[in-house]
């Protein structure tokens, strides 16, 4: 039962790249988010897809974009990398974006950029 | 504040219970979360608590929720060093998550 599944697990950028970073989740879940972990912080909601066809801003979108491909995955984009996006990212899935709904984490992206 | 607070470390000793606080922002959250985050992991759903309720109980776990004072606390009997982990408390308002930035717990023999 994989859950949530991210990939890759580790990155190293130099700042200007580009890079997609990967989720999918086979708990045929409505929701899907994107956090970021900074030390010293919880999570951040960068963006979610509260259902498959639509994605909506979180707390701190600037510089990432999203794609929900289809029910099962969520992809975020980093068009041109800075070194303030070094972070750990996480993909989170729930039933439905309801308070009663906890959700689900992969194990993280952890991404440097230099 | 506008912050879910937690204090950021905790150390316990083997055996011990542990009380992990957390100070949330909304009194119209409707679910309260606990998560566990062991390294290189993402977070893991421990349990959570309705809002109208004052506690829960899940084998060694038990949440505390004080509404009025905003307070909502995670005890852990019998503590374990697999229990060393970062513990994250969350708010659910209007279907959006709120996390506090985790408290460290570590165990020690």
């Amino acid at each position: 039962n994989a859950g949530v599944t991210q990939t890759p697990k580790f990155q190293v950028l130099k700042t200007g790249q580009s890079m997609t970073l990967q989720c999918a989740q086979d708990m045929n879940h409505n929701s899907m988010y994107w956090y970021r972990q900074d030390p010293g912080m919880g999570l951040r909601l960068i963006y979610y897809s509260a259902s498959e066809g639509t994605t909506d801003k979180g707390e701190v979108p600037n510089g990432y974009n999203v794609s929900r491909l289809n029910k099962r995955e969520f992809s975020l984009r980093l068009e041109s990398a800075a070194p303030s996006q070094t972070s750990v990212y996480f993909c989170a899935s729930s039933e439905a974006r309801w308070g009663n709904q906890p959700q689900h984490f992969g194990d993280g992206t952890r991404l440097s950029i230099l | 504040g506008e912050d879910v607070e937690q204090s950021l470390f905790l150390s316990v000793r083997e055996g011990d219970s542990s009380v992990i606080n957390c100070t949330y922002t909304d009194s119209s959250s409707t679910y309260l979360y606990w998560y566990k985050q062991e390294p290189g992991a993402g977070l893991q759903l421990l349990t959570y608590i309705f809002s109208n309720m004052d506690m829960k109980q899940d084998q060694r776990l038990t949440v505390l929720l004080n509404k009025k004072d905003k307070h909502l606390s995670l005890r852990i009997a019998d503590t374990q060093t697999g229990d060393s982990a970062i513990y994250f408390c969350a708010e659910s308002i209007n279907n959006d998550m709120r996390f506090g930035a985790g408290t460290r717990l570590t165990v020690k023999p």
